[in-house]
């Protein structure tokens, strides 16, 4: 089985503050590890994606996210918050391998507020 | 390319109704996964096709089911509306049923039942 938790509904930082949301996951195989973002009234979009490569994952808009497999965490970092960067921010793990099915568990979600 | 496309953006419904949701994934895109977003239980994963066979089943009851097309269109469908169905319902394409391959989400369709 696999889950996911997200620490902190919300977060808030200052503009130009660093950000970071945190991602603990629980998986019995090798996971596959993914940030979404989610503006309103919108899908969600992907920020980066964990697949066994490297362990440091660069994604769009600057942010970043390290996988630790001894801590189980998957943290999205990015250094200076943007008014832009405000939104709520999904982790999500899969399968890893060869597994065949796109299935994915989310965490709860951690709204990121940016103050000016 | 266009994106995932879901029809209609907003549904309004009211009890005992059934509802039918449209998602036209990403050209060339043959899985298409169907997760349901509320604010008390987040995202949560309904079914998943895959060249008109249905993949996978989140944990959700009878009432809801989908079907794929040839196409790779699919629809879903709620039968007998309950309050608590009220919800965004996200569709996602990716190129085949791998866990490695990215997931390109919708805008969704904002269910409200009265």
């Amino acid at each position: 089985a696999q889950s996911v938790t997200q620490l902190g509904s919300h977060v808030s930082v200052s503009e130009g503050a660093l950000v970071l949301l945190r991602c603990n996951y629980s998986s019995s195989v090798p996971p596959y590890l993914f940030w979404y973002v989610q503006y309103p009234n919108q899908g969600l979009q992907l920020l980066l994606k964990y697949t066994s490569a490297a362990t440091l994952v660069k994604g769009i808009n600057g942010f970043e996210a390290e996988f630790k497999k001894s801590e189980t965490s998957f943290h999205l970092t990015k250094p200076s918050a943007h008014m832009s960067d405000a939104a709520e921010y999904f982790c999500a793990v899969t399968p890893g391998g060869s597994s065949n099915t796109g299935k994915l568990i989310f965490g709860q979600g951690t709204t990121l507020q940016v103050k000016p | 390319k266009a994106g995932v496309t879901q029809t209609p953006r907003y549904l309004i419904k009211t009890r005992g109704q059934q509802v039918t949701l449209s998602c036209s994934p990403i050209s060339g895109h043959r899985s298409v996964s169907w997760y349901q977003q509320t604010p008390g239980q987040g995202l949560q994963f309904l079914f998943e096709y895959f060249s008109e066979t249905q993949r996978n089943k989140g944990n959700f009851p009878g009432r809801f089911s989908g079907r794929q097309f040839s196409n790779s269109r699919s629809e879903m469908n709620v039968s007998t509306l309950e309050l608590g169905d009220s919800a965004l319902y996200l569709c996602a394409s990716s190129l085949e049923a791998a866990s490695k391959n990215i997931q390109y989400f919708g805008a969704g369709t904002r269910l409200s039942v009265l």
